[in-house]
């Protein structure tokens, strides 16, 4: 069985281009979830998704970040314009349900210069 | 106070030793108890998912869970070189998902 696919893997940017980061859950897996996660730190939640709907994403910061999860499977988060301090790994996860065990992708590693 | 508490580290132990990683938590709604091991540069990957107070075993891994001190353990025996990874606690309950800061883990040959 695939686990969670994200793309790309790396990304640099210049700071004020916009960036965007795709995934692929695991197939039949309902809730997906967007992490931050700084070096040496755990993975901060971003959104939330069950199914199609944004159930949680309250930490997303909506100024210039943006997701969106088309007929429940794949997902995209953006950033638009990048800063400096979003360089950070971003990770993918998907569980079966809410509070269900979550399996995470290999993150995309974004650098913002 | 944050939801769950757990020492970073950095912790260093010889190959062959037994080691214990830990967290505390503050919330008595959170039900299922999960560690994901993590290597450099990868994704979190699940490696004990325990449900009720007590102990699982998984070969050299064992998982402990003590809901009345609200405390969780992992315990490794026989460390290995390729145990060297950032060992993440994570709980949930009441919609709630939780991740410790890490815990960075070297094996020493």
């Amino acid at each position: 069985e695939a686990g969670v696919v994200q793309s790309p893997r790396y990304k640099i940017i210049e700071k004020k281009q916009p960036v965007a980061f795709w995934c692929n859950p695991i197939s039949g897996h309902n809730t997906l979830y967007w992490y931050l996660q700084n070096l040496g730190q755990g993975p901060e939640l971003l959104i939330r998704y069950e199914n199609e709907e944004a159930v949680d994403d309250s930490q997303l910061p909506k100024d210039r970040f943006s997701a969106e999860r088309l007929k429940g499977v794949d997902s995209t988060l953006k950033i638009q314009p990048a800063e400096l301090g979003d360089s950070a790994v971003y990770l993918c996860a998907s569980s079966l349900g809410t509070a269900e065990t979550q399996y995470f992708g290999p993150g995309t590693r974004l650098l913002v210069l | 106070q944050k939801e769950v508490e757990q020492d970073p580290g950095p912790l260093s132990v010889p190959e062959g030793a037994i080691v214990s990683l830990n967290c505390t938590y503050s919330n008595s709604a959170f039900q299922y108890f999960m560690w994901y091991r993590q290597y450099s540069r990868k994704g979190p990957e699940l490696l004990m998912y325990t449900y009720s107070s007590g102990n699982k075993e998984d070969g050299r891994f064992t998982a402990q869970v003590d809901k009345s001190s609200k405390y969780i353990s992992l315990f490794i025996r026989d460390s290995q070189p390729s145990d060297s990874a950032t060992y993440l606690c994570a709980m949930t309950g009441g919609n709630q998902f939780y991740f410790g800061t890490g815990t960075s883990l070297t094996v020493i040959p």
